[in-house]
């Protein structure tokens, strides 16, 4: 089915560890996001991406790295978790930087203990 | 300031009458407004937006704008149960240009 996918949905990890979450998106759309989701502070962007190899900071970028090499896959690396980075992280995409539409994935729960 | 302002509720209404969510914003610049629902434990589904000052109706759904008081509302006529969940008001800000969620309002839908 046509969408935007992410894995793994649960993850668990320790204070430390490289975890690496996963997005695909079959719509070609060209603009790929990650949002984390935390109590009192709502929807945050993370990163963006334009375009395969073109991507951008947003608003807390700071312990996280992303790629895309395909225009389908948009992955979000913590390279040393820390228990700050418990949230909920979602992968969205859209036709548009500024269209306000995004199309959001179901949406990683990771905890880092 | 926040620059997107939602009170985070809950807002408790009966079914069948209008629930009112509002939400300011920070930058006179912002052209366009968006309301996205998010049940708990879903992710966020885009059911509304309005760029022009008015009302913008879609069924139950009322999108009303105000940019001269910075004050975008969403009224749900008629409200369901199905209705609970949590409305996340976004803005594109004018001077950056980037989309900007508020926190949130969870609205609770009472038989």
């Amino acid at each position: 089915d046509a969408g935007i996918t992410q894995s793994p949905r649960y993850k668990i990890t320790e204070t430390g560890r490289q975890v690496t979450l996963m997005c695909h998106q079959t719509w070609s759309h060209s603009y790929m996001f990650w949002y984390r989701q935390d109590l009192g502070h709502g929807l945050r962007l993370i990163y963006y991406s334009a375009a395969a190899d073109i991507t951008d900071k947003g608003e807390v970028p700071d312990g996280y790295v992303v790629s895309r090499s395909k225009t389908e896959n948009f992955p979000l690396t913590l390279e040393s978790a820390t228990r700050s980075q418990t949230s909920v992280y979602f992968c969205a995409s859209s036709h548009g930087l500024n269209t306000g539409e995004l199309f959001f994935g179901e949406g990683s729960r990771l905890t880092v203990l | 300031q926040k620059e997107v302002e939602q009170n985070s509720g809950p807002l408790s209404v009966p079914e069948g009458a209008i629930a009112s969510l509002n939400c300011t914003y920070s930058d006179r610049g912002s052209q366009s407004f968006f309301w996205y629902r998010q049940y708990s434990g879903k992710s966020p589904e885009l059911i509304m937006f309005i760029y022009s000052n008015g009302d913008k109706e879609d069924g139950r759904f009322t999108a009303q704008l105000n940019k001269a008081s910075q004050y975008v509302s969403l009224l749900i006529r008629d409200s369901q149960p199905s209705d609970s969940a949590t409305y996340l008001c976004a803005v594109i800000m004018g001077t950056a240009s980037k989309l900007t969620f508020g926190t949130g309002t969870r609205l609770q839908v009472t038989l």
